[in-house]
């Protein structure tokens, strides 16, 4: 069983399109991040929420704790936001829960 | 960044050969992780540690052990390597506001033949 379920697991865009994408947790959490990873490079970290929502640029997440549910949206979506998108949960303790991923790629 | 390092950066190794993987943090915290990566599953944790000398096991710990003898130094072995074992792997600090952001290092890609 998975802790963290995202969806979908791979999306397609044309440039300048609204995306979005959805993580479900089945923990109590103390904290939810968001993460990006470029095709063979390093993990970034784009948000950590608790609740409500945060905006940085052209992206945007928000979390419902009551429904255990966050989505991280791109708006004017770039060729560049290219990236595997992955979110993870802080639960119980210090044990981080990861989903697999969602692989988007924007078409120019 | 949260100045962590990993070394080496890609390693091609023979099955049956020990391998150590090193994970340098600059900023003295506590919380060490070391994960793999594996298409299809996501991060999974295979040790971590809470102090100098202080580990517990993740998920997927068969055939790797761990040790931190200092702060800024954590350190995965793979006593003898396999070809499961090829992977990426990534070493992790816990900080932030109430520990709840995870930063990751570059990452480490091994390849056992």
């Amino acid at each position: 069983k998975n802790e963290v379920e995202q969806s979908p697991q791979n999306l397609t865009a044309q440039e300048g399109e609204f995306i979005t994408i959805n993580c479900s947790y089945s923990v109590g959490i103390s904290a939810l991040h968001w993460l990006q990873q470029h095709p063979g490079g390093g993990i970034v970290s784009l948000f950590m929420l608790s609740s409500g929502k945060k905006k940085h640029g052209r992206l945007i997440a928000t979390i419902n704790i009551q429904e255990k549910h966050s989505s991280l949206h791109i708006t004017a979506s770039h060729p560049r936001d290219s990236a595997v998108y992955i979110c993870a949960v802080r639960g119980a303790g210090n044990q981080f829960y990861f989903g697999t991923g969602t692989s988007l790629t924007v078409i120019p | 960044d949260a100045g962590i390092t990993q070394s080496p950066r890609h390693k091609v190794t023979e099955t049956g050969t020990p391998v150590t993987l090193r994970c340098h943090q600059t900023e003295n915290h506590r919380y060490m992780y070391w994960y793999r990566q594996d298409p299809g599953h996501g991060l999974r944790l295979i040790h971590y540690s809470y102090g100098v000398k202080d580990t517990d096991k993740g998920e997927v710990s068969d055939g790797y052990s761990v040790s931190r003898s200092k702060t800024e130094d954590f350190l995965l072995t793979l006593e003898s390597a396999t070809s499961s074992q090829t992977s990426v792997y990534f070493c992790a600090i816990q900080r932030g506001p109430r520990g709840n952001e995870q930063f990751f290092g570059p990452g480490t890609r091994l390849t056992v033949l």
